[in-house]
């Protein structure tokens, strides 16, 4: 068991640029969330797939954010046209349904930093 | 909405002193998770407390839970320095939509001083 791992660790952007962030959950976890924690803040949930269906969406995710999980396995964040507000880090977490505990594990997250 | 609440939002303890987290929520929930969060660094699993009464022990750290209150504290005995961290309580929540998701506390940014 590896863990929850996200790439790239960290991006620099200019304002306007599209990014993309992968996140690879724990393997037999079939729940998949992405929070967002800007400094001094608490995580803030973004979304949330079961296998590979996207259930939930937080207002949080503007129309310039999208998060797909095919096939169920890793998922990918996109945020097109960026703006200095979205510099935060992105942290995906997952869990496995049917536990008593919906423990969620998370990963080390993408700092993203946009100019 | 669900809030969740803890105070207090920064502590600075000497070692072997002892001091209490808590962590307050505004709606029904029965499940209550601890994490710990190092600078830049993602968050780490403490406890999970599952049901009213339920009182968890690691180390030096206790988190308890007391769901009639909506109160959770996670207490410190004997604080040493590797303690230092922000530390955040999360309720779990079904939402509107049948899902579980996550809410977090504002956090409690631990400095514990030699």
């Amino acid at each position: 068991d590896t863990g929850v791992s996200q790439n790239p660790r960290h991006k620099i952007t200019k304002r306007g640029q599209n990014v993309t962030f992968r996140c690879d959950p724990i393997s037999e976890h079939n729940r998949l969330y992405w929070y967002r924690q800007t400094l001094g803040q608490g995580p803030e949930f973004l979304t949330y797939f079961q296998n590979e269906a996207q259930l939930e969406k937080s207002r949080l995710l503007s129309d310039r954010f999208s998060a797909e999980r095919p096939k169920g396995s890793f998922s990918t964040l996109e945020i097109q046209r960026t703006e200095q507000g979205d510099s935060a880090m992105y942290l995906c977490a997952s869990s496995r349904q049917g536990k008593a505990v919906n423990e969620q594990f998370f990963g080390p997250g993408t700092r993203l930093t946009v100019l | 909405e669900l809030k969740v609440e803890q105070n207090p939002l920064f502590l600075s303890m000497q070692e072997g002193k002892n001091y209490t987290i808590y962590c307050n929520y505004s709606t029904t929930s029965d499940r209550l998770y601890w994490y710990r969060q190092d600078p830049g660094k993602s968050l780490e699993s403490l406890f999970v407390l599952l049901s009213n009464g339920a009182v968890k022990q690691e180390g030096r750290l206790m988190a308890s839970l007391d769901t009639k209150a909506r109160l959770s504290t996670l207490h410190i005995t004997a604080a040493v320095h590797d303690l230092s961290a922000t530390y955040f309580c999360a309720v779990d929540r079904v939402s509107n939509f049948g899902n579980e998701k996550l809410t977090f506390g504002t956090g409690t940014r631990l400095t514990i001083i030699p």
